[in-house]
């Protein structure tokens, strides 16, 4: 049975770099099929998507946040990563990583949604 | 940027019908997923591709899509379905996702 865990510190100071890590358990990263997420939801507010990769390296951003943010895989371990650079207030989240499953009908590919996610850490920004 | 919205809050009593919509331009060309959310939990897909039910999902939870509109509807809604309900999708150019802003369910 596929099992996301997110890991990283808990604390980060303002202007400092985040860095989560997502360890998959139970299944490759490696699968032609999936696309490993990042999304985050601020105390009390919505979620956000913030980008996915790919196991080939092939990413997906926010544009919102794409000049912060580097998403990365790492195959040999099973994980993948996500940087978020000078971060702010605005940044306090709780952090989630979810696979989301592809599949292709000729020349167009779908996605079935994001059916295993991780419980998600707590990131607080603040000195 | 993209926009999803969505209704910030519905309200129905147990065994009534609950919809709650998330209105997007790219709707008609693009598919709607549904997550729920209940409290201190991580969301969890209820409806993807506008209208499938994922294995496990109970039959009360249905999906459609007419226009920019996508529609979640919980037939008969219970006192556990009271949660958070996030719509999911991607604009024009299939590469970049949007939720919407969530709509908390109260059913009581």
């Amino acid at each position: 049975q596929l099992q996301l865990q997110e890991s990283g510190p808990g604390l980060v100071k303002p202007s400092e770099t985040l860095s989560l890590t997502c360890s998959v358990s139970g299944g490759s990263i490696s699968t032609s099929d999936d696309y490993w997420v990042w999304i985050r939801q601020p105390p009390g507010k919505g979620l956000e998507w913030i980008g996915s990769v790919y196991y080939n390296g092939r990413t997906d951003q926010n544009p919102s946040l794409k000049s912060r943010s580097t998403i990365s895989v790492d195959t040999s371990k099973n994980h993948f990563f996500l940087n978020l650079r000078s971060v702010t207030a605005a940044d306090t989240a709780v952090y989630y990583c979810a696979r989301d499953r592809k599949y292709c009908d000729g020349d167009k590919c779908y996605f079935y949604g994001m059916d295993v996610w991780g419980r998600g850490t707590t990131v607080t920004v603040s000195s | 940027s993209y926009e999803l919205t969505q209704p910030p809050s519905v309200s129905v009593s147990p065994g009534q019908t609950a919809r709650i919509t998330c209105s997007g331009d790219a709707l008609p060309k693009k598919y709607a997923y549904w997550y729920q959310q209940k409290s201190g939990q991580a969301p969890f897909l209820v409806i993807y591709e506008d209208n499938k039910r994922p294995s496990g999902i109970p039959e009360r939870f249905s999906g459609s899509s007419s226009g920019t509109m996508a529609t979640l509807t919980i037939n008969g809604a219970q006192v556990e379905d009271e949660a958070d309900y996030h719509c999911y999708s991607t604009d024009f150019s299939g590469t970049h996702w949007v939720f919407g802003g969530g709509t908390k369910l109260t059913v009581l």
